[in-house]
């Protein structure tokens, strides 16, 4: 079964602290591997997209890693900002699909001043 | 990428009635769709839609529930219809330009 699993489930820190979000997935075939940020009642905004063949992709502050062997990513945000306070969703799309994406649960981040 | 405009951003609504969530983005987009978000879940996709045709629904939703218009390449719309408690929800529309997915802003719904 076609799953993404995120972790933690919520995290605190400290503004000007780094963090690592995990994603982990089971979809098979793969195509690629999104990362968005939706910050609460907004809509989700892209933050980095990965195919198979990319090992790291970064957007500013934020860097995405993709191990395709492993179907592990994780997304680094550095020099954490009170705006950084948001929900991290990892999707992946399956290759057999031009236009499904899977959903994992998402990473609950709250940035502290 | 496109942007897109949705409304209303949020509405409370009484039971049994209707309401018409519009889309519109600032580029043609050639499929479009739509997607549920309850309190603290994930999102959940309703029914995708292409300009001229009827939209596909997923396993459990259904188009008497939840019409959908496609009318043009920038322009969707959505009806929560005849809605209860259980349809408070936010609603999401969004499209593909080329491989990437974007989203509006989202309409928070409650149902009293």
């Amino acid at each position: 079964k076609n799953q993404v699993e995120q972790s933690p489930q919520s995290l605190i820190i400290l503004e000007g602290k780094n963090c690592t979000l995990q994603c982990n997935y089971t979809v098979s075939p793969f195509s690629n591997l999104r990362w968005y940020k939706q910050d609460t009642g907004r809509g989700p905004v892209s933050l980095t997209i990965m195919t198979f063949s990319e090992n790291t992709k970064s957007n500013g502050r934020y860097t995405a890693t993709l191990d395709a062997d492993t179907k592990q990513s994780s997304l680094h945000i550095t020099a954490s900002q009170l705006s950084d306070s948001a929900s991290y969703i990892c999707v992946v799309s399956p290759g057999n699909s031009n236009y499904q994406l899977i959903w994992g649960a998402g990473t609950k981040l709250i940035i502290k001043p | 990428s496109a942007v897109i405009s949705q409304k209303p951003s949020r509405d409370i609504c009484q039971r049994g009635t209707s309401l018409t969530i519009q889309c519109q983005v600032d580029s043609q987009v050639t499929m479009m769709f739509w997607y549920r978000q309850q309190p603290g879940q994930s999102l959940t996709l309703i029914a995708t839609a292409n300009q001229g045709s009827e939209a596909t629904y997923e396993s459990g939703f259904v188009i008497d529930k939840f019409p959908i218009s496609r009318p043009n390449l920038t322009f969707s719309t959505l009806t929560v219809s005849n809605m209860s408690p259980e349809d408070s929800s936010i609603y999401l529309c969004g499209g593909w330009q080329n491989t990437e997915a974007f989203f509006g802003q989202g309409t928070r719904l409650t149902v009293v």
